[in-house]
C-alpha cells in the first residue's frame, strides 16, 4: 500500500467552482506539503505544516487555502477555482528527525479548471 | 531566497549513453537531493547526500555533494529506457523549525532505444 495517496487522481472542474484535494499518509510524519507542478516550473510550494497546529504559507497561496485534520491529513482548496490553476498537484510528508530530512511524494493530482 | 540552476533542461540520448545533469546555486545547502518523476506519478528519490564531497551511488546512478556545497551532479551509466523521466534536484537548508527545501527545475530524460 502507497505511503502517501492522495484523492481525486484526476478532477475536472468549473470556473468559481470550490474543490478540495485530500492527501492521507501513513508515514506517521509530522511534516506535510502541497506542491504543484507545471511544465517548466518544476515544483513550487503552495502550503506546509511542521504540525496538526502549525500552517505556513509557500511561495503561491494565493487563491488556496488548507486543513490539517490531522497527523495523517492535509487537504487543499481551492474556494473559486479559476482556469490558470490547471495543473499537477502533489501532496508530501517529511520527518525532522534523523539524519537529513527528505520529503515523500503522494501520486499527485491532476486538475483542469475549465 | 535560496534558488537551484538546474542543467540541462531536457536531453535525448541513445539506450546506453552515459547521462550527466547537474543543479548550482549561489547559497550553500546542507542536504542535496535527487529524484525522478515518471510520467503520470510523484517524485521517487533516488539519492541523498549529506556531506560536502560525498559521493553516492545506487545501481546505475552515481551522485555527488560538491565540496563547496553550492552544486551537486548526477549520473546515469548505460541507460536504459526505463531510465526516461524528469530528475530533479533539491537542496536544503536548515532543519527543526528552519527547515527548508527548494527545487530545481528539472531535466527531461529521453531515452531512444
Amino acid at each position: 500500500d502507497a505511503d502517501v495517496t492522495q484523492t481525486p487522481r484526476n478532477r475536472i472542474t468549473k470556473t468559481g467552482k470550490r474543490i478540495m484535494l485530500e492527501c492521507s499518509q501513513t508515514k506517521g510524519h509530522d511534516r506535510m506539503y502541497w506542491y504543484r507542478q507545471d511544465p517548466g516550473l518544476g515544483l513550487r510550494l503552495i502550503y506546509y505544516s511542521f504540525d496538526v497546529k502549525d500552517i505556513n504559507k509557500g511561495e503561491i497561496s494565493d487563491g488556496y487555502s488548507v486543513s490539517r485534520q490531522a497527523q495523517a491529513k492535509f487537504s487543499l482548496s481551492l474556494e473559486s477555482a479559476i482556469p490558470n490553476q490547471t495543473a499537477l498537484y502533489f501532496c508530501a510528508t517529511s520527518d525532522p528527525r534523523g539524519t537529513g530530512e527528505t520529503q515523500y511524494f503522494g501520486p499527485g493530482t491532476r486538475l483542469l479548471v475549465l | 531566497g535560496q534558488q537551484l540552476n538546474q542543467s540541462p533542461q531536457s536531453m535525448f540520448i541513445q539506450e546506453g549513453e552515459d547521462v550527466s545533469m547537474n543543479c548550482t546555486s549561489s547559497s550553500i545547502f546542507n542536504t542535496w537531493l535527487w529524484y525522478k518523476q515518471d510520467p503520470g506519478e510523484g517524485p521517487v528519490l533516488l539519492i541523498a547526500l549529506y556531506k560536502a564531497g560525498e559521493l553516492t551511488s545506487n545501481g546505475r546512478l552515481t551522485a555527488q555533494f560538491g565540496i563547496t556545497r553550492k552544486d551537486s551532479f548526477l549520473n546515469i551509466s548505460a541507460s536504459i529506457p526505463s531510465d526516461v523521466g524528469i530528475y530533479f534536484c533539491a537542496g536544503q537548508v536548515g532543519g527543526g523549525s528552519n527547515y527548508k527545501l527548494t527545487f530545481g527545475k528539472g531535466t527531461l530524460l529521453t531515452v531512444n532505444p
